[in-house]
């Protein structure tokens, strides 16, 4: 079975600070990983996956899989990055996806 | 990328009743999912729509309750059979594009009563 874990439900922080969402999963074989983010008032989108290692709008996630973590990092968060955020895990090869149960960030000025 | 739309954006239905959604996809795509976002929490997935065949269903839901067709490549309908009021939820379709990422449509809103 594959879960994936965000531990934190909400995340406020000031705009120019830096934020970390956490995400932790089990999966016994060879995962992919990726966030997805929903803006307010928007549909879900890919922000980034492991598999690319892309910086997409300031955003970095790594995947290690010794502590099974993919945490989303970004170091000067802005307005604009206010959203709610999910994780999520598919095993390779198959595009079903288990969704964390998101974190809801908001940047404060 | 893949335009998606879903049919109705939101509805408000009776217990005991159906909801038939569409969800169109503005390109041709082989992979295409139905979600479900029950409130306050995260989406799940219910099953994998495949053309041609019947779908594949996660645990815990059933062709009966879910009944989805897949006529062709660019479209979907998922029914919600016999509502009740644990059924309100957002529903999601998505579809994998090109480059194996996925897209997802707007959801519909469904509020039962």
């Amino acid at each position: 079975a594959q879960r994936v874990t965000q531990p934190e439900k909400l995340l406020s922080v000031f705009k120019g600070a830096p934020v970390e969402l956490k995400c932790n999963y089990s999966y016994s074989g060879s995962p992919e990983l990726f966030w997805y983010v929903q803006y307010s008032r928007q549909r879900l989108q890919l922000l980034l996956r492991h598999i690319s290692r892309e910086s997409i709008k300031g955003f970095t996630a790594d995947l290690n899989k010794g502590e099974t973590s993919f945490h989303l990092k970004k170091p000067f968060a802005q307005e604009e990055d206010s959203a709610m955020y999910y994780c999520a895990l598919s095993a390779r090869g198959d595009y079903k996806l288990s969704f964390g149960a998101g974190t809801t960030v908001t940047v404060r000025a | 990328s893949a335009v998606i739309s879903q049919k109705p954006s939101r509805d408000i239905c009776q217990r005991g009743t159906s909801l038939t959604i569409q969800c169109q996809v503005d390109s041709q795509v082989t992979m295409m999912f139905w979600y479900r976002q029950q409130p306050g929490q995260s989406l799940t997935l219910i099953a994998t729509a495949n053309q041609g065949s019947e779908a594949t269903y996660e645990s815990g839901f059933v062709i009966d309750k879910f009944p989805i067709s897949r006529p062709n490549l660019t479209f979907s309908t998922l029914t919600v059979s016999n509502m009740s009021p644990e059924d309100s939820s957002i529903y999601l379709c998505s579809v994998v594009g090109d480059f194996n990422e996925q897209f997802f449509g707007p959801g519909t809103r469904l509020t039962v009563l």
